[in-house]
């Protein structure tokens, strides 16, 4: 039982290249999430999805795209990439849960670290 | 909208001396309340957590009870050690972001010296 992994570890990017994060979970969770982790700002919400083919906007979507074609993937990428996308990110996922269950709890991946020069 | 403040950091303590991070919250309805913790190089990880008014969630030394006269849900520890080192984040969920989404705090690093 792997958890929520994440590749690569590490990437340098120059402006305007593309990429792909993969993010994949063996717990079979419903829901995923892409976060980006910046010095002083905490975690952000740049997109999540409550099941497989769906997707949706988080606080700070623009300049990422997401896609969910199977249940155990949740893929970021990157069309353009900036300077300002510079940042450490972070793939979670977590259960369902039905009306009244109070809250359910994210599992992290170990985070990828990103560089756009 | 819903949102998460936690203290600025660094904290730096002595091995054993008493650890306090204060936490506060703004949130419409009953949400959830969590610690999550992590280590350097790591993914975040779940410390604690709350469901409700006057629960104290605890694991590895670590409490906090959910205030909701306060909003707040401080954590605490009463000797702490080199090992807890790390940046711990509150946050919730539940609130009018919903149940399957977290609003965190921007953490706090815990610096422990021997």
């Amino acid at each position: 039982n792997a958890g929520v992994t994440q590749t690569p570890k590490f990437r340098v990017l120059k402006t305007g290249q593309s990429m792909t994060l993969l993010c994949a979970q063996d717990m079979n969770h419903e829901y995923m999430y892409w976060y980006r982790q910046d010095p002083g700002m905490g975690l952000r919400l740049i997109h999540y999805s409550v099941g497989e083919g769906t997707t949706a906007k988080g606080e700070v979507p623009d300049g990422y795209n997401v896609s969910r074609l199977k249940k155990q993937n949740f893929l970021l990428g990157l069309e353009s990439a900036a300077p300002s996308q510079t940042s450490v990110y972070f793939c979670a996922s977590s259960y369902s849960i039905g009306a009244g269950s109070g809250y359910n709890e994210q599992f992290f991946g170990p985070g990828t670290r990103l560089t756009v020069l | 909208g819903d949102s998460v403040t936690q203290m600025e950091g660094p904290v730096t303590l002595s091995e054993e001396a008493f650890l306090t991070i204060n936490c506060t919250y703004t949130a419409t309805g009953y949400p959830s309340l969590f610690w999550y913790v992590q280590y350097p190089g790591e993914g975040l990880q779940l410390l604690l957590k709350a469901t409700k008014a006057d629960d104290k969630g605890s694991n590895k030394g670590f409490e906090a009870t959910y205030r909701k006269e306060t909003t707040s849900f401080h954590l605490e520890k009463g000797s702490v050690q080199v090992s807890d080192s790390a940046v711990y984040f509150c946050a919730l969920s539940g609130g009018t972001s919903g149940t399957y989404k977290y609003i965190f705090g921007t953490g706090t690093r815990l610096k422990v010296l021997a």
